[in-house]
């Protein structure tokens, strides 16, 4: 069965430095986003993608934060300089429709730890 | 208070009882879908009903969904230990675009 796939599956990074968290979603969908989970709290939406261009972002997804397609398979999230409070398990998600009907399915998700 | 509320936050039962995990929500939905999470591990789907749905069976799960009441439930019918992880409830809500909004989610331990 296709699923997403996201590397690395666990990052540690020096605060102030640049990450990028990559995805491959499954193949024939559409739209893909990114959520994250900080320890023991919610999951919260950070951006959707479609079509090349961000859908929709949360006041999370600041200038710190980009994504990008480069690739027919790849969607990655650029945080560009980390914080502590950037600590989070990191989810790629992708469907074949807009998510307000589709399926969104997940990526195993990435742990990033900034120090 | 936030979209998408899980209760009870904690729910611990025997191996082959009934789980029921319930979740209510704010505003109108397009659909509502219920992830599993195992400790530190990415989000399973489970199920997602629709706004015009009332019930929807997968295997041993067993949702329901009142937009009346905006709340749903989520039955695991003869527990197994492997069912111990985080369940949360994701709603669409219409006016949030096509993200989900999570909520917090209900850690349910099943004991053998």
């Amino acid at each position: 069965e296709p699923e997403v796939t996201q590397t690395p599956s666990h990052q540690v990074t020096q605060m102030g430095q640049e990450v990028i968290l990559r995805c491959v979603p499954i193949s024939n969908h559409l739209y893909f986003y990114w959520y994250r989970q900080i320890l023991g709290q919610k999951v919260e939406f950070l951006v959707s993608f479609y079509n090349n261009e961000i859908s929709e972002k949360s006041e999370i997804f600041d200038d710190q934060f980009s994504v990008e397609r480069p690739d027919g398979s790849n969607f990655t999230l650029k945080i560009r300089s980390t914080k502590l409070e950037d600590s989070a398990m990191y989810f790629c998600a992708s469907s074949l429709l807009a998510g307000v009907t589709d399926t969104q399915y997940f990526g195993p998700g990435t742990r990033l730890t900034v120090l | 208070s936030q979209q998408g509320e899980e209760d009870p936050q904690a729910l611990s039962i025997q191996e082959g009882e009934n789980a029921t995990m319930n979740c209510s929500y704010k505003t109108s939905i397009n659909n509502l879908q219920w992830y599993r999470q195992n400790s530190g591990r990415g989000l399973v789907h489970l199920i997602l009903i629709r706004s015009n749905e009332r019930e929807k069976h997968s295997g041993r799960l067993r949702v329901t969904l009142d937009t009346s009441k905006k709340s749903s439930s989520l039955l695991i019918t003869a527990s197994r230990a492997a069912d111990t992880a985080s369940y949360f409830c994701a709603t669409d809500a219409r006016e949030y675009g096509n993200k989900l909004v999570f909520g917090a989610g209900t850690i349910l331990r099943v004991k053998s």
